[in-house]
């Protein structure tokens, strides 16, 4: 049990169409990072929430967004889908904004087609 | 920006066999962590190294942090089976700023 929960665990979507994937952190954890990871390549980071703002935001462009609430859970959006977002989406979950490690979901697996 | 590194990129060995992946950032960095990723799987926390120098054990894995804090290296001793899967590096420039993945090292072990 990895303790951060994602739904969906698959998802196919048609291109140009919108997805959010969501994420329950491991319990006592008040931060939520989320990352993309294309096959055999590594994580990429899309952003972080932190006290329900966007603390921290990678190389993504704006169609992806992002959301934190009270409860420290989270969801990612992503508009207007291209065949390129098909990947594998992370949440990870961390106390303190990452400082002593993360604690990874087992993602869910988009399809864009 | 801040890149990571990792090689090499894939390590087929023996079982019983010792086994290394080397990790280099372009900046100093605040701390350096590995995951290892099950084929399938998502990447599990293995251990973080702060300490300039610093080496960390656990069981057969050992852990190094390099002097200037731009490196790092994981080393197992005797693989089995079930050290199978992805390691990854990934580090913070900053304690609390993002974690930059390497690509990761991708080991198979032959029993």
């Amino acid at each position: 049990d990895a303790g951060v929960t994602q739904s969906p665990t698959h998802l196919i979507k048609t291109r140009g169409q919108q997805v959010t994937l969501r994420c329950s952190p491991k319990s006592g954890h008040d931060t939520v990072s989320w990352y993309q990871q294309a096959l055999g390549q590594g994580p990429q980071f899309i952003f972080q929430y932190y006290e329900e703002e966007e603390r921290q935001r990678g190389n993504f462009p704006d169609r992806f967004s992002g959301h934190q609430f009270p409860n420290y859970s989270s969801e990612l959006n992503v508009n207007a889908l291209l065949l390129g977002d098909s990947a594998l989406y992370l949440c990870a979950s961390s106390l303190d904004q990452g400082r002593y490690g993360y604690t990874f979901g087992s993602g869910t697996r988009l399809t864009v087609v | 920006g801040q890149q990571v590194m990792q090689i090499p990129q894939y390590q087929h060995v023996q079982e019983g066999e010792d086994f290394t992946t080397y990790c280099n950032s372009s900046t100093t960095l605040s701390n350096i962590q590995w995951y290892k990723q099950r084929p399938g799987g998502h990447p599990v926390f293995l251990i973080q190294l702060v300490k300039s120098g610093e080496v960390k054990k656990q069981k057969r894995l050992t852990f190094q942090f390099g002097e200037a804090k731009k490196n790092s290296s994981l080393h197992i001793t005797a693989t089995q089976t079930t050290d199978v899967g992805t390691y990854f590096c990934a580090g913070q420039e900053t304690s609390g700023s993002r974690l930059t993945f390497g690509e990761g090292t991708q080991l198979t072990v032959n029993p």
